[in-house]
């Protein structure tokens, strides 16, 4: 059974001080890992997709990368408007489906 | 504008009643899902179309049901909603390849 983790559950940085996010999953054979943001009483906004280990993606202030076990997103000089949930979510083989884990609450104060 | 429409974006329902929550997207894609999004247990999935014609069971389907008679649309009915299924739904699609995956707004029911 495909199983995402996220940790921390939550976590509190002052502007400017990086850091990262980690995913932890198991699936038989992933066809994608995914990252997305989420607003206070907005659907989820897609970031990134990695396909295979030691793939890396960025995004402004943000770059996800991927080994075969996890992927981390790391946040370098967050501004508030980093403030988020942040999921993350895997795609096995023969499955179109995505199984989330249960997000990263992400808060920057000024 | 390209995307995923939910309908209502707020209910509040009687316990036992039925409801249909609607869900239309102009992006032709093939795969269609919905979820549900509870505190402290993330996104999971109820129900999902691979394409127009079928549907599949997710994680907890218990309590719904869904159709998929065209490509754009994918509803999602409660037959009878009980407390548990306050929840927040969210409608998303993806093509055939599980690229483009994009969410809906979400509709926020509570059951009453």
């Amino acid at each position: 059974e495909d199983q995402v983790t996220q940790s921390p559950e939550a976590l509190r940085l002052q502007e400017g001080e990086s850091s990262s996010l980690n995913c932890s999953y198991t699936v038989s054979g992933l066809r994608g890992l995914f990252w997305y943001r989420q607003d206070p009483g907005k659907g989820p906004e897609f970031l990134f997709t990695l396909y295979s280990a030691g793939e890396e993606k960025e995004k402004e202030r943000l770059k996800a990368t991927l080994t075969k076990k996890e992927s981390f997103l790391h946040i370098t000089a967050p501004k508030p408007e980093d403030s988020a949930t942040y999921l993350c979510a895997v795609r096995d083989q023969g499955a179109q489906k995505l199984v989330f884990g249960q997000g990263t609450r992400l808060t920057i104060n000024p | 504008i390209a995307g995923i429409t939910q309908a209502p974006t707020s209910q509040i329902l009687a316990a036992g009643r039925r409801m249909t929550l609607r869900c239309t997207q102009d992006m032709r894609h093939n795969a269609m899902y919905w979820y549900r999004q509870d505190l402290g247990l993330g996104l999971r999935l109820i129900h999902y179309s691979n394409t127009a014609g079928t549907t599949g069971k997710g994680e907890v389907p218990d309590g719904y049901s869904v159709s998929r008679a065209n490509t754009d649309d994918f509803p999602l009915t409660l037959a009878s909603a009980v407390p548990s299924q306050t929840s927040v739904y969210f409608c998303a699609s993806s093509d055939w390849q599980g690229k483009g995956y994009t969410f809906g707004s979400g509709t926020r029911l509570t059951v009453v």
